[in-house]
């Protein structure tokens, strides 16, 4: 079946550091791979997201690249912010997937310190 | 437009009483789901509905039922909560199948504690 797995947490950063977060995954053929980002006390939000191979999703300054070679869609944002603190989640939706259903990764804390 | 509407925002059960989780969205979404998040575990789907009058089981089904009688509602029911079912539940819609780069849109949550 399909799987997520990203790096374990708590990440803890000083601002303007350079962050990376990992995600491999595990699926048949080509899924549809995103990112989540739950800041506190809210739900879910997308924060970007690639549909197919070499895709890159970028929004907020935040980037991941859809690598099909190494099943990874790793996050990556040149300068944190404190306002980036929270809690990211890696996801994919597969080709075979019914509805819109998702699979997500464990999670994964940024603490972004001034 | 409010999007994905959860209520209540927090519950407090005994082991054993039953609940409604409701969640409604107004962004007329054929697919919707429930979540629950565990420290560690990620989300894990429950339930899920592609339209009115269709349902079928997630990952982690058992302890709840689900209903779609309508597009816009899909309430969440615990018949006999169990302490294994603390944890914060979440709702979330999109558009369906036939749209695969259609995100997720979540509620803001409800966090159940079963004493």
């Amino acid at each position: 079946g399909n799987s997520v797995t990203q790096m374990e947490g708590p990440v803890t950063l000083s601002e303007e550091a350079f962050l990376t977060i990992n995600c491999t995954y595990t699926a048949t053929g080509y899924p549809s791979l995103f990112w989540y980002v739950q800041y506190p006390g809210e739900g879910l939000q997308l924060l970007l997201k690639a549909t197919k191979a070499d895709d890159k999703g970028s929004n907020k300054g935040f980037e991941a690249t859809y690598r099909k070679e190494t099943t990874s869609f790793h996050l990556e944002k040149g300068s944190v912010q404190v306002s980036d603190s929270a809690v990211y989640f890696c996801a994919l939706r597969g080709e075979e997937t019914s509805g819109s259903r998702l699979t997500f990764g464990e999670g994964t804390q940024l603490t972004v310190n001034p | 437009n409010a999007g994905v509407t959860q209520t209540p925002k927090f519950q407090v059960l005994k082991t054993g009483q039953s609940m409604t989780l409701q969640c409604a969205q107004d962004m007329n979404h054929e697919y919707m789901s429930w979540y629950r998040q565990d420290p560690g575990m990620g989300l894990r789907l429950i339930h899920y509905s592609v339209g009115a009058g269709i349902t079928d089981q997630g990952e982690v089904p058992n302890g709840y039922n689900v209903s779609r009688s309508t597009t816009e509602d899909f309430p969440l029911r615990l018949l006999s909560a169990a302490p294994s079912q603390t944890s914060v539940y979440f709702c979330a819609s999109s558009y369906s199948t036939g749209r695969r780069n259609s995100p997720l849109h979540f509620g803001n949550g409800t966090r159940l504690t079963v004493t």
